[in-house]
């Protein structure tokens, strides 16, 4: 079976644009969540979504938003970057929602801003 | 507040030794908490899941431990190996969903 994948891999944006992160779950798999990963804060929750619903959202600023579409891929957007937005952004996949089920992370997206 | 502690600094074993790494937790009443390994660059790898009303769970070489009284979860790997060397996370469920709050992570480095 194949992992999670994300597009793409490695990110170079200046302050002020915006970006679009791609996540693709494991196939069978409903949820996917997103997660900030940075040296600093370590790895910390932005969202989760769950049969096309925004299910959960971390303590991040509106600028951060995501959606998922009918075959449970998903994206995230990050609008006016700031440098501090320089990151590895995880996504993560499981079965279902709220069952405790393991998660299965992708390999990651490390934006840098500058 | 919330908080999940790891241990703080890196943890060095000789190869063959048990290494025994620490997650504590304050304010939290969680119904499990799971255990993942990260390595340089990749997105972290589950490993056990244990649940409150369990107090040890096996996999291979690892064990893990779950006090919900001292709030503390005590994760080992038996016999370790130079391939065991990575950064272990715990999580904990917070907020409902699929919604985890990890820990800071341990780093362990296993010497020949």
């Amino acid at each position: 079976k194949a992992g999670v994948t994300q597009t793409p891999r490695y990110l170079i944006k200046t302050r002020g644009q915006q970006v679009t992160l791609s996540c693709s779950p494991i196939s069978g798999h409903r949820s996917v969540s997103w997660y900030q990963q940075t040296p600093g804060q370590g790895l910390q929750f932005l969202f989760e979504y769950f049969s096309e619903t925004q299910r959960n959202k971390g303590n991040f600023p509106g600028r951060f938003s995501g959606r998922q579409f009918s075959n449970s891929r998903s994206e995230m957007n990050v609008s006016t970057l700031e440098l501090g937005d320089s990151a590895l952004y995880l996504c993560a996949s499981s079965r279902t929602s709220g069952d405790s089920y393991e998660q299965y992370f992708g390999p990651g997206t490390r934006l840098t801003v500058t | 507040s919330q908080k999940i502690e790891q241990n703080s600094e890196a943890l060095n074993i000789q190869e063959g030794k048990t290494a025994t790494l620490t997650c504590n937790y304050t304010n939290y009443s969680p119904a499990y908490l799971q255990w993942y390994r990260q390595d340089p660059g990749r997105g972290p790898v589950f490993l056990l899941l244990i649940r409150e009303n369990e107090k040890e769970k096996r996999k291979e070489r690892l064990k893990v431990t779950f006090d919900t009284t001292l709030k503390q979860s005590l994760f080992h790997i038996t016999a370790s190996q130079p391939a065991d060397s990575a950064t272990y996370l715990c999580a904990l469920p917070t907020g409902g969903g699929n919604k985890l709050t990890f820990g800071t992570g341990t780093q362990l480095k296993v010497e020949l």
